[in-house]
């Protein structure tokens, strides 16, 4: 069963555009939420997390919107770039377990020129 | 600073032989995973550990076995490779607490 689930599997913007990346959990366990991203031939990167307790959290030109209620959250990407282009992942893990960190299945954004 | 270390790179077996994936950390965290990734499904997480000698089941464990004798080490052994194992391998290891996760670079498995 997949506990986190993302969508869409690929995004194209222009540049300048603001790709938004959603994802959604099952295990209300879940108390950390972070997003990664991966280029080609690469491990996947830490980019952006966020814990349950705020509702956003912004780091330069990426934000996560948190809905706990919901339990969903989202990736959004200000002033996308070229070099943005890449597959991003987001995950979650809880307190209580986290050796297990749980991803979800992958966007591959494309940011044209 | 090597952080996680994975290897081979890549890897071409025939169906039927077995192989070890070796993975290393030098950043002394506690939690080592061990996950597959392939087109449209993610990461899929197969084994993790906590600790030296504790070990547990992922999402998809059948097919593949681990250990975790020291902090450093957490190699993934493939019995009898399938080609339903054909993927890219990745290592992570993490510390204590809800903290960043470092992955290696991967190993691309190929079953023939």
């Amino acid at each position: 069963q997949q506990q986190v689930k993302q969508s869409p599997q690929s995004l194209i913007v222009q540049k300048g555009g603001i790709p938004i990346i959603n994802c959604a959990y099952e295990n209300t366990a879940f108390d950390y939420f972070p997003w990664y991203q991966q280029f080609p031939g690469k491990g996947p990167a830490l980019l952006i997390a966020i814990r349950p307790d705020v509702s956003e959290k912004k780091e330069g030109r990426f934000t996560i919107s948190f809905n706990k209620s919901a339990k969903q959250f989202s990736l959004h990407i200000m002033d996308s770039q070229p070099g943005d282009s890449a597959t991003y992942f987001c995950a979650a893990s809880s307190t209580g377990n986290t050796g297990k960190l749980i991803f979800g299945q992958g966007t591959t954004l494309q940011v044209k020129p | 600073n090597a952080g996680v270390t994975q290897t081979p790179k890549f890897q071409v077996l025939k169906t039927g032989q077995s192989m070890t994936l070796q993975c290393a950390q030098d950043m002394n965290h506690e939690y080592m995973s061990w996950y597959r990734q392939d087109p449209g499904m993610g990461l899929r997480l197969i084994h993790y550990s906590v600790g030296a000698g504790i070990t547990d089941q992922g999402e998809v464990p059948n097919g593949y076995n681990v250990s975790r004798s020291t902090t450093e080490d957490f190699p993934l052994r493939l019995l009898s490779a399938a080609p339903s194992q054909t993927s890219v391998y990745f290592c992570a290891a993490r510390g204590l607490g809800n903290t960043e996760a470092f992955f290696g670079q991967g190993t691309r498995l190929t079953v023939v």
